[in-house]
């Protein structure tokens, strides 16, 4: 069975800093590109952070940028979000996700359960 | 940035009914455009790519189309489990984006 598991949410302060991993299995890991995507409560999504198949492409969202860091690794099936300096509105679900498709960047084609992050002081 | 805009925001309609969603680009997208279905308390659900294709294991009665600014999502006879909220999303340019999103709702 295909499956994405999340975990390493938590409460934490403001300023902050928290790691989400994601286990993979049921599929060949290498052969999509993965992303993270998060809802904060009563809103819509918000795509945060993907990674390329082999971490040498990495695009986050601007909002992100220079505090949190997506990586990989291929030998566990394993992906990762380093967040740093967190804020009250990073305060969400946060989604692992597997992009789909032929070249393995198409939608989200497989999503894990989510983990809840929480930031308050 | 790509924006995304869907409408109607919420969609009231009886179980049998026909549903037809919307989702417009502030620039062209191609056919890089995606629908995802979220219930209540789940992760979203891939439901068509590339504007017009049916991820696995979809119902026939979801359909996509469109092409470069204007896309739609129509579920041609709603079942129960269709009342949800449903999201497009753009993969033609960093950084990706999600429409805020159309709830269907029960009349």
């Amino acid at each position: 069975e295909v499956q994405l598991l999340e975990s390493g949410g938590g409460l934490v302060q403001p300023g902050g800093s928290l790691r989400l991993s994601c286990a993979a299995s049921g599929f060949t890991f290498t052969s999509h590109a993965m992303g993270w995507v998060r809802q904060a409560p009563g809103k819509g999504l918000d795509w945060v952070s993907a990674i390329s198949h082999f971490g040498d492409e990495i695009y986050d969202t601007e909002s992100v940028k220079g505090r949190f860091t997506i990586s990989r690794d291929n030998s566990k099936s394993a992906l990762y979000l380093h967040m740093n300096s967190l804020r009250v509105e990073d305060t969400a679900v946060y989604y692992c996700a597997r992009r789909g498709g032929d070249t393995g960047w198409g939608g989200f084609d497989v999503w894990g359960q989510g983990t809840v992050v929480t930031v308050s002081s | 940035e790509i924006a995304l805009t869907q409408s109607p925001a919420t969609l009231s309609l009886s179980p049998g009914q026909r549903a037809t969603l919307s989702c417009r680009a502030s620039q062209s997208v191609r056919s890089d455009l995606v629908w995802y279905q979220q219930r209540p308390g789940q992760a979203p659900r891939l439901l068509i790519d590339n504007a017009s294709k049916r991820a696995t294991g979809i119902p026939a009665r979801f359909s996509g189309s469109g092409s470069g600014t204007d896309f739609s999502l129509t579920i041609s006879s709603l079942e129960p489990e269709d009342f949800a909220v449903y999201y497009c999303q753009q993969r033609r340019e960093w950084p990706l984006t999600f429409g805020g999103g159309t709830t269907v709702e029960i009349k």
